[in-house]
């Protein structure tokens, strides 16, 4: 069972470039969401999605698009990386309850 | 505004050494409160659903309980294996679907 899976794994971006996090689910899960963890810290909530063509801001989004246009798709996207969005990022997708999260994305912007 | 506290930030436990986490929250309307465990470099990985106060769940080692305002999760007997980060998080039914996370309890389990 695949679950959620993230790529890429690891991504050393330059200051002001751009790249995209895909993340995919196969549970046919309604909700999906991208958080991003840094060192010692909890999970902070950047973006997340109700359904096919529905997204709403969390605590973080600035600096970060989404878009949610089939159900088990749900790619961030960096338009201009700063040092400052140097974190893991998470993505996860949840039922009715509980949630599931991949292996994550380890990025650098340098 | 939905809330969770975790305690302590750390734990550290000889091999043996029955310990608690607790995680205390202030939701309106829980919908589900919910233990992951995480290891270095992963993603969380989901350990139980909590629905009411009351309600308990066992899993090996580990036995969470509810009730109206916290949470425990129960660690008996530790091994060096048991150690993670275990992280608390709740869903409120105000109408968005979002999860609300603790910051967690380190906790390391020495041989």
């Amino acid at each position: 069972n695949a679950g959620v899976t993230q790529t890429p794994k690891f991504r050393i971006l330059k200051i002001g470039q751009s790249m995209t996090l895909q993340c995919t689910q196969d549970m046919n899960h309604n909700y999906m969401y991208w958080y991003r963890q840094d060192p010692g810290m909890g999970l902070k909530l950047i973006y997340y999605s109700v359904g096919a063509g529905i997204t709403d801001k969390g605590e973080v989004p600035n600096g970060y698009n989404v878009s949610r246009s089939t159900t088990e798709d749900f790619p961030l996207r960096l338009e201009l990386a700063a040092p400052s969005q140097t974190s893991v990022y998470f993505c996860a997708s949840g039922g009715n309850t509980e949630a599931f999260f991949g292996q994550g994305t380890r990025l650098t912007v340098v | 505004e939905d809330q969770v506290t975790q305690s302590p930030e750390a734990l550290r436990l000889q091999e043996g050494e029955s310990s608690s986490l607790n995680c205390s929250y202030t939701v309106s309307g829980l919908r589900g409160l919910f233990w992951y465990r995480q290891d270095p470099g992963k993603g969380p990985e989901f350990l139980f659903t909590l629905y009411s106060a009351g309600e308990e769940k066992e899993k090996e080692r580990l036995k969470a309980t509810l009730t109206k305002k916290e949470s425990f999760l129960h660690i008996t007997a530790p091994k060096p294996e048991d150690s993670a980060t275990y992280l608390c998080a709740v869903l409120g039914s105000s109408g968005t679907y979002k999860y609300i996370f603790g910051t967690g309890t380190r906790l390391k389990v020495l041989a």
